[in-house]
């Protein structure tokens, strides 16, 4: 079973417009981490999100641990925020399980 | 900044060669992980070590071993490459303890087995 379910798996916008991406967990977790990918790069820490609403910049993100679930939203794309958006959990023995991730691609 | 170097960044192996991938760390992360990052599969979890000296069984663990000489230094070994293993191979390290814990990822290495 997939723990770690993002959606949608692909996502296309006009610059400007917001973002919003969810990840869910088949198993309670309560530490999640948002990554970014660009294409054909190495992944980056977006946000690190236990619980509760964080945010960075343009990113906001909402952790509910009794629904297993967070999101990600993104304000005011830009195109260099086209990429992949990968989503995590910890599991035991400090380690990251990752979501299959959401594509975004964000044009003029 | 944590920097994670992967070497080589591209190689290209027959099928029943040995390959051996090769990851570098100067954060003084305890933890390195290895995982591959294939389409429709996402990220999995191939190896990983909790130190010098220690390796740890992932998700995918069949086909590679790993090895852990250093504490900067973390191996991904194919001794028989096959063309199912062809992939983009990830080095992580990583700190785990109160408060955040995250992982500082490498630049990948692709891997074609023919």
């Amino acid at each position: 079973e997939q723990q770690v379910q993002q959606s949608p798996a692909s996502l296309v916008l006009q610059e400007a417009e917001n973002a919003e991406l969810q990840c869910s967990f088949s198993i309670f977790t309560n530490q999640v981490q948002w990554f970014y990918q660009r294409p054909g790069g190495r992944l980056v820490s977006l946000l690190y999100n236990p619980s509760g609403t964080k945010q960075s910049g343009r990113l906001t993100s909402t952790t509910v641990i009794k629904e297993r679930r967070s999101s990600l939203h993104i304000s005011s794309s830009q195109i260099t925020d086209s990429g992949t958006y990968l989503c995590a959990k910890t599991s035991s023995g400090q380690k990251l399980v990752f979501g299959q991730g959401t594509i975004l691609k964000v044009y003029l | 900044e944590a920097a994670v170097t992967q070497s080589p960044r591209n190689k290209v192996a027959v099928t029943g060669g040995k390959v051996t991938l090769s990851c570098n760390q100067t954060n003084n992360h305890n933890n390195m992980y290895w995982y591959r990052q294939d389409t429709g599969h996402g990220l999995r979890l191939i190896h990983y070590s909790y130190g010098a000296g220690s390796t740890e069984k992932g998700d995918i663990p069949d086909g590679y071993k790993a090895s852990r000489p250093s504490q900067e230094n973390f191996s991904l070994i194919l001794e028989l490459a096959t063309p199912s293993q062809t992939s983009v191979y990830f080095c992580a390290s990583g700190h785990w303890g109160e408060g955040q814990n995250t992982l500082y990822f490498g630049a990948g290495t692709r891997l074609s087995v023919l």
